[in-house]
């Protein structure tokens, strides 16, 4: 099974701040067929379900603010959100979708400081 | 738009049965796999099973491999998890989702649309 890790598992920032979450996973998750990264983020809000936010590692979703942003290849991920609003306030969770069974990175928790 | 509704949940005992229904709207249903995903109380995601458009084709999560079965009825637009031999494990969040694509199979397995969720809660 793939394994991916966020790091940090929590993360207070600011107002207007960057905030940096990383994912790492424990194989390759680039198919070298079609050049694309299989990985996506979402956000979570208390009491809700997850949000896609991003797909491809880096092709962010109709509605999603300019804010946030995807990025790495292969093994390493950075999920960005330049300028920290206070609705960002979310637990955060990146997913590879290479092969089964589908993995979850632990989720990282946002926070403003 | 895209409605997916998750009922079925409640409490039922260890070693005991229950099956979820998705309800899906706003889409055609018979045209995309689906999939279901449970968070445990105050834990992160979990995938469990994932079935093609026409049902033909079926992968699970180990955990549940032999207890749980992913079905669908595209005639009814619904989508269902039989759960048997239920463990206190299996207390979570079930959600249904459904992937971006129509009339693909294990190409982009992401999650495009999410119901809220039904609580399955075991206990012994």
């Amino acid at each position: 099974d793939i394994v991916l890790t966020q790091s940090p598992d929590s993360l207070a920032v600011s107002l207007g701040e960057r905030a940096t979450i990383n994912c790492k996973s424990s194989q390759r998750i680039l198919y070298t067929s079609n050049n694309k990264n299989y990985l996506a983020w979402y956000q979570q809000k208390p009491g809700q379900p997850p949000k896609l936010l991003i797909s491809w590692a880096s092709t962010r979703e109709s509605g999603v603010p300019d804010r946030f942003s995807g990025s790495g290849s292969g093994t390493d991920f950075t999920l960005t959100i330049s300028s920290l609003q206070a609705e960002d306030v979310a637990v955060y969770y990146c997913q590879q979708y290479y092969s089964t069974p589908y993995t979850f990175g632990q989720g990282t928790k946002l926070e403003i400081k | 738009q895209v409605q997916l509704v998750e009922s079925g949940g409640g409490v039922v005992q260890t070693g005991r049965s229950l099956r979820l229904s998705c309800a899906a709207s706003g889409f055609t249903f018979s045209s995309f796999a689906m999939h279901w995903v449970r968070q445990a109380p105050g834990k992160g995601l979990e995938w469990m099973a994932t079935i093609s458009s026409d049902g033909s084709n079926k992968y699970y999560e180990d955990s549940v491999k032999g207890r749980f079965t992913i079905s669908r009825d595209n005639s009814k637009n619904t989508l269902y998890l039989q759960m048997n031999s239920l463990r206190a494990d299996d207390t979570a969040v079930y959600y249904c989702a459904k992937v971006p694509y129509s009339n693909s199979w294990l190409y982009a397995e992401y999650f495009h649309h999410w119901g809220q969720g039904t609580l399955v809660t075991v206990s012994s």
